[in-house]
């Protein structure tokens, strides 16, 4: 079975700081891994994926991830955080997009 | 492209209810996912059609619950005799498959509130 989890709930950063969500997964094989980010009374939006190659993955809005099999990695980082990035992350895992298993979310907030 | 659309975007239902909803997916989209999200954990996986054959449902959709997607393109979920349980954000996501990417793109969600 597959399963992801975010370990932390709750993260507090100050705006410009560095950010970095851990996600760890439980998968039979080669993974997809995602990150999506949700904003309140937003959809879900994808902001970056991995399917293979270069363990480094480059998304939108300045985000990175990297996977990291001998560890099940899948962490997020962004290097200097805006006050707009604040929102719920969460990280998903599966055999591709649609059956994916989600972990239960992030909260990110961001002190000016 | 509009985006994937989800209507109503609120509904308030008395328990024992039958509710419905709509979601349009992105228009040259094959996939299309109904996910169900609960306050403080993520979407979970309901069900999901190509075109209009529906190919899986969990375990979680239970017999009260049906989805249809009669000619590929709309999707309807209906959920019956409606209990407080089923109160959540129901999730509609869209894709082209079969590209490799599969990039799902989710829409803003029906949040439901069973009294």
């Amino acid at each position: 079975a597959q399963s992801v989890t975010q370990p932390d709930i709750h993260i507090t950063v100050s705006e410009g700081a560095s950010l970095e969500l851990r996600c760890n997964y439980s998968y039979g094989a080669t993974p997809y891994l995602f990150w999506y980010v949700q904003s309140p009374g937003q959809g879900l939006q994808l902001l970056l994926k991995y399917f293979s190659g270069d363990t480094l993955v480059q998304g939108i809005k300045g985000f990175e991830a990297e996977f990291k099999r001998s560890q099940s990695s899948f962490n997020l980082r962004k290097p200097s955080v805006h006050w707009s990035d604040a929102a719920e992350y969460f990280c998903a895992v599966g055999p591709n997009a649609g059956k994916s298993t989600f972990g239960d979310g992030t909260t990110l907030t961001v002190k000016p | 492209d509009t985006g994937v659309s989800q209507n109503p975007r609120h509904k308030i239902t008395k328990r024992g209810q039958n509710v419905t909803f709509r979601c349009d997916p992105i228009s040259e989209h094959n996939r299309l996912y109904w996910y169900r999200q609960t306050l403080g954990q993520g979407p979970e996986f309901l069900t999901y059609f190509q075109n209009e054959a529906q190919l899986e449902k969990s375990r979680l959709l239970s017999d009260r619950f049906s989805a249809e997607r009669p000619k590929g393109s709309f999707s309807t979920l209906e959920i019956q005799r409606t209990e407080q349980g089923d109160s959540a954000m129901y999730l509609c996501a869209s894709s082209f498959y079969p590209l490799s990417t599969d990039t799902q793109y989710f829409g803003p969600g029906t949040r439901l509130t069973v009294l």
